[in-house]
């Protein structure tokens, strides 16, 4: 199983939006609703952001959204803050019953 | 409050074994599905392995035949056993609630595989 395909880095000034690509296949984003993102901060454990495709936890800001569109999943996150610079993690379910993340995406708060 | 915490990483040396654990805490862990995840130094996550809330077990190629997820439901904890350990196996590893998405993660523990 490949990894999802996501850009290595993005970057935006406070209060902008930003949006961060993740691509997959047939066989995992295009062929379930269980996509997830992952914010991580450096030295930490990734904390979920998104499930389900464009679903919140409890706790975290609705400045954070998701989408998906054929093979290809978006997370958005609107009034961008420094505290938002991390890593973020794409994940999906897939066909074979296991879990594939993609290589991540460096945020960076200009 | 959700807490998962590993414990069981250390340095070991190729070819070596290793079991690690997650105990948790904070929600009923048999009716939830586990999972490991790991990252390598300065790398992204690589899903390892999960375990279903009725013991059905799920394992990346990387690790087949050489890693064995388990559960003790009576103890609340998650086990990962490691066999025949590689260089390529350092990283650090976390345990999750979850296995179609990963809901919480425990603060991993780091395992060095190395001479």
């Amino acid at each position: 199983q490949s990894a999802l395909t996501q850009p290595a880095s993005v970057s935006g000034s406070p209060g902008q939006s930003i949006t961060i690509s993740c691509t997959g296949t047939s066989s995992d984003v295009d062929g379930y609703n269980y996509v997830s993102w992952y914010q991580q901060h450096p030295g930490k454990a990734p904390k979920l952001v998104i499930y389900d495709v464009s679903s919140r936890p409890s706790g975290v800001s609705n400045r954070f959204s998701g989408s998906k569109s054929g093979n290809a999943a978006s997370l958005t996150i609107s009034g961008l803050q420094a505290e938002d610079e991390a890593d973020y993690y794409c994940s999906s379910y897939t066909s074979t019953s296991t879990l594939v993340f993609g290589g991540g995406t460096k945020l960076t708060v200009l | 409050e959700v807490q998962l915490l590993e414990s069981g990483g250390g340095l070991v040396q190729p070819g070596g074994s290793l079991r690690l654990s997650c105990a948790a805490s904070g929600f009923t862990f048999s009716s939830n599905a586990m999972t490991w995840v790991r990252q390598a130094p300065g790398k992204g996550l690589e899903w390892v392995s999960s375990i279903s809330s009725d013991d059905i077990t799920y394992n990346a190629d990387s690790v087949k035949g050489r890693f064995t997820i388990s559960r003790d439901n009576s103890k609340n904890t998650l086990y990962l056993q490691m066999n025949s350990l590689r260089a390529e196996d350092t990283a650090v590893y976390y345990c999750g609630r979850g296995r179609l998405q990963v809901g919480f993660w425990g603060q991993g523990t780091l395992v060095t595989v190395s001479s």
